[in-house]
């Protein structure tokens, strides 16, 4: 049963122009959520949160927008560049129950030059 | 530099044996996590610990033991138990109320054969 879905596993975008990465989560007491970037044979590192109080967080580049009423959540990267090809995990967490948090599968970027 | 560390980087082992994965930390961080990532797959918890000589199971606990004897240090046994241990394996800490701001080490690859 996967909380966190991410139905693209990959997508590919022209340099310069604008990428749009997907999650969808299906638990409703989620309210904290995260994208996180990995390359190859690395560790992910953290990219951008929003909590759910909000619907959008901006971060240079990087925009987050949250939809808490149809459960998605989506990651703008504006522009593109050929070092943002690596894979991005959504992840998200119930703040105080746990301390986990829930990680999609993933969809890899391929930035085309 | 504060940081984790996992040694390490990639390890081969013959099916049969167990193997243990360093994880170091210094950022001072109560709580430390092992994720596992298979291709395709997104994060999946395996252990966890909040506070010294404490620690819960995860989603996929089964073939694995950990231990919590310092702060710093979480390491990960992977017994011959585990059905299929080859696998990408990742390290993460903590502030303990704050576990969804994880710090990722660089990750320890493990071939068994």
């Amino acid at each position: 049963d996967q909380q966190v879905k991410q139905n693209s596993p990959s997508l590919s975008v022209q340099e310069g122009r604008i990428s749009i990465l997907n999650c969808d989560y299906t638990n409703s007491m989620f309210d904290y959520f995260l994208w996180y970037k990995k390359y190859p044979a690395e560790g992910p590192t953290f990219l951008i949160s929003i909590s759910s109080i909000k619907d959008k967080n901006e971060d240079g580049r990087f925009t987050v927008f949250l939809n808490k009423s149809a459960k998605h959540l989506s990651l703008h990267i504006v522009p593109s560049q050929p070092g943002d090809s690596a894979v991005y995990f959504c992840a998200a967490s119930v703040a105080g129950r746990d301390d986990k948090i829930i990680f999609g599968k993933g969809t890899r970027l391929h930035i085309l030059p | 530099d504060g940081g984790i560390t996992q040694s390490p980087k990639y390890l081969f082992r013959k099916e049969g044996q167990n193997v243990t994965l360093s994880c170091e930390q210094n950022l001072n961080h109560d709580a430390m996590y092992w994720y596992r990532q298979d291709p395709g797959q997104g994060l999946r918890l395996i252990y966890y610990s909040q506070i010294v000589n404490d620690f819960q199971k995860g989603d996929i606990a089964e073939g694995y033991s950990v231990s919590r004897e310092k702060k710093e240090s979480f390491p990960l046994t992977v017994t011959s138990a585990q059905k299929n241990p080859t696998a990408f394996y990742l390290c993460a800490s903590s502030i303990l109320d704050r576990a969804y701001e994880q710090y990722f080490g660089p990750g320890t690859r493990l071939t068994v054969t």
